[in-house]
């Protein structure tokens, strides 16, 4: 059991790049986040799904995209990368919402 | 709005003390609270979850309390070790306008000195 598993750890992109943060799970959660965390500010959530085929916007999803064709899997997808998205991407994922989230490794994103 | 605060940002202590860390959340309104930790560099791992139903939670060294009313958790530490230090970090579950969400405090970071 891998729990959740995220790649690439770290990258390095140009603004104006775009690239796919991949998560995967192996629980069969229902529901699956990304967050990013920067220092001093907390975690905030980007997208969420709560099934396969659903999705929907967290607090900060300006710049991002996501798709949810599987129960396993979740990407996001960076569109043009600027540096404010510099950031530790978090994925995770739960039964629900009010059950415990188990998350993911993290991928480091710079953007110069 | 949920709003989650946890004081000190950053505690410091001797090996073998016991010691308190706070969370604070403005809507009393919870259906629990979760504490987390995260070590350098990491994703975070779930310590514990305590129901809103519940006034306490164990796990080993670790103790979570729960009080809604005054909107506040403590998780205790007992006997503190170097492998205890990490950020702590709060959350709880919030929904609003029609979108869920984990709230969470900005952490703890807790540093047990040898």
């Amino acid at each position: 059991n891998a729990g959740v598993t995220q790649t690439p750890k770290f990258r390095i992109l140009k603004i104006g790049q775009s690239m796919t943060l991949q998560c995967a799970q192996d629980m069969n959660h229902n529901y699956m986040y990304w967050y990013r965390q920067d220092p001093g500010m907390g975690l905030k959530l980007i997208y969420y799904s709560v099934g396969a085929g659903i999705t929907d916007k967290g607090e900060v999803p300006n710049g991002y995209n996501v798709s949810r064709s599987t129960t396993e899997y979740f990407p996001l997808r960076l569109e043009l990368a600027a540096p404010s998205q510099t950031s530790v991407y978090f994925c995770a994922s739960s039964y629900s919402m009010i059950d415990t989230q188990y998350f993911g490794p993290g991928t480091r994103l710079t953007v110069l | 709005k949920q709003e989650v605060t946890q004081i000190p940002a950053a505690l410091s202590v001797p090996e073998g003390e016991n010691l308190v860390l706070n969370c604070s959340f403005t809507d009393s309104a919870i259906y629990n609270l979760q504490w987390f930790r995260q070590d350098p560099g990491k994703g975070l791992t779930s310590l514990l979850l305590i129901q809103s139903s519940q006034r306490e939670q164990t796990s080993g060294r670790l103790n979570a309390s729960l009080d809604k009313s005054s909107g506040r958790s403590t998780l205790y530490i007992a006997a503190s070790q170097p492998g205890d230090s990490a950020t702590y970090l709060c959350a709880v579950p919030y929904a609003q306008g029609g979108s869920e969400k984990l709230v969470f405090g900005k952490g703890t970071k807790l540093t047990v000195n040898p």
